[in-house]
C-alpha cells in the first residue's frame, strides 16, 4: 500500500531564510506526487506536482521540489520565505496504481519568525 | 481560478443524527471526491465518484456513508448517523475528464468543520 511520510511536525524558520520540507513516500509504481498548502480556515490548494520528465518542479508562489526515485523523496523548498508562507503544508502521492485517490502525509505546519 | 464550493463550512449535529454535506464541484469536471481530515491526523480519502456511481471508496466509508449527484451541479455526503468519531473537517474536491490516472490536477473545497456532541 501507498504511504507518505513528512518527518517533521513542525518548522520554524525566520522570514527571508530559506526553507526545506521532507517528504518520503512509498509506493509500488511511479508516483505522481504534489505539494498542497492549507492557510488557517482555507481548503486544500496545489502547490506544484510531478508526473513525469524534469525532476525538478517549479510551483506557485516560489515554491519547488526535486523528485529523487532513489531516495523515495519529494522535498519542497522555497529560497527566501514570507509570512505570508506561514501555513501547513501536505505531500501526497497517487498514481495508475492508486487509481483515483491520493494518500496524503501527515502534514508540517510551518511557522515564519519575523 | 475555478473554485470547489462547500457547504455549510461549519456544522453541529447531535450523536445518531443524519447530516448531508453539500458540495458545488467545478462546472465541467467529472471526477468528484471526499476526503477527511480528523484533528491532528492525516487527510483521508473516502470516496471517489465518476459516471453517477462510486468508483473507488475506502475502508472508511462505510454503510452510514452515501453519495449522490441529485442534479447536475451538486455533489453531497450523508452521514447516515452520525458519530462522535466521525467529526472532522470534510474535503470535497474535483478533477477533470481524466482523474487523477492522467495528467489532471485536484481541486479541493475549502472544507465543512463537522461537530459530532
Amino acid at each position: 500500500a501507498q504511504s507518505v511520510t513528512q518527518p517533521d511536525i513542525h518548522i520554524t524558520v525566520s522570514e527571508g531564510a530559506s526553507l526545506e520540507l521532507r517528504c518520503n513516500y512509498s509506493y509500488g509504481a511511479t508516483p505522481y506526487l504534489f505539494w498542497y498548502v492549507q492557510s488557517p480556515g482555507q481548503g486544500l490548494q496545489l502547490l506544484l506536482k510531478y508526473f513525469s520528465g524534469d525532476t525538478l518542479v517549479q510551483g506557485i508562489k516560489g515554491f519547488e521540489a526535486e523528485f529523487k526515485r532513489s531516495q523515495s523523496s519529494f522535498n519542497l523548498r522555497k529560497p527566501s520565505v514570507h509570512w505570508s508562507d506561514a501555513a501547513e503544508y501536505f505531500c501526497a502521492v497517487g498514481g495508475m496504481a492508486a487509481g483515483n485517490k491520493l494518500t496524503f502525509g501527515g502534514g508540517t505546519r510551518v511557522l515564519v519568525k519575523p | 481560478e475555478p473554485e470547489v464550493t462547500q457547504t455549510p463550512s461549519h456544522q453541529v449535529t447531535q450523536m445518531g443524527q443524519e447530516v448531508i454535506l453539500r458540495c458545488v464541484p467545478i462546472s465541467n469536471h467529472l471526477y468528484f471526491y471526499w476526503y477527511r481530515q480528523i484533528l491532528g491526523q492525516k487527510v483521508e480519502f473516502l470516496v471517489s465518484f465518476y459516471n453517477n456511481e462510486i468508483s473507488e471508496k475506502s475502508e472508511i466509508f462505510d454503510d452510514q456513508f452515501s453519495v449522490e449527484r441529485p442534479d447536475g451541479s451538486n455533489f453531497t455526503l450523508k452521514i447516515r448517523s452520525t458519530k462522535l468519531e466521525d467529526s472532522a473537517m470534510y474535503f470535497c474536491a474535483s478533477s477533470g475528464t481524466g482523474g487523477l490516472t492522467t495528467n489532471e490536477k485536484l481541486f479541493f473545497g475549502s472544507g465543512t468543520q463537522l461537530s459530532v456532541l
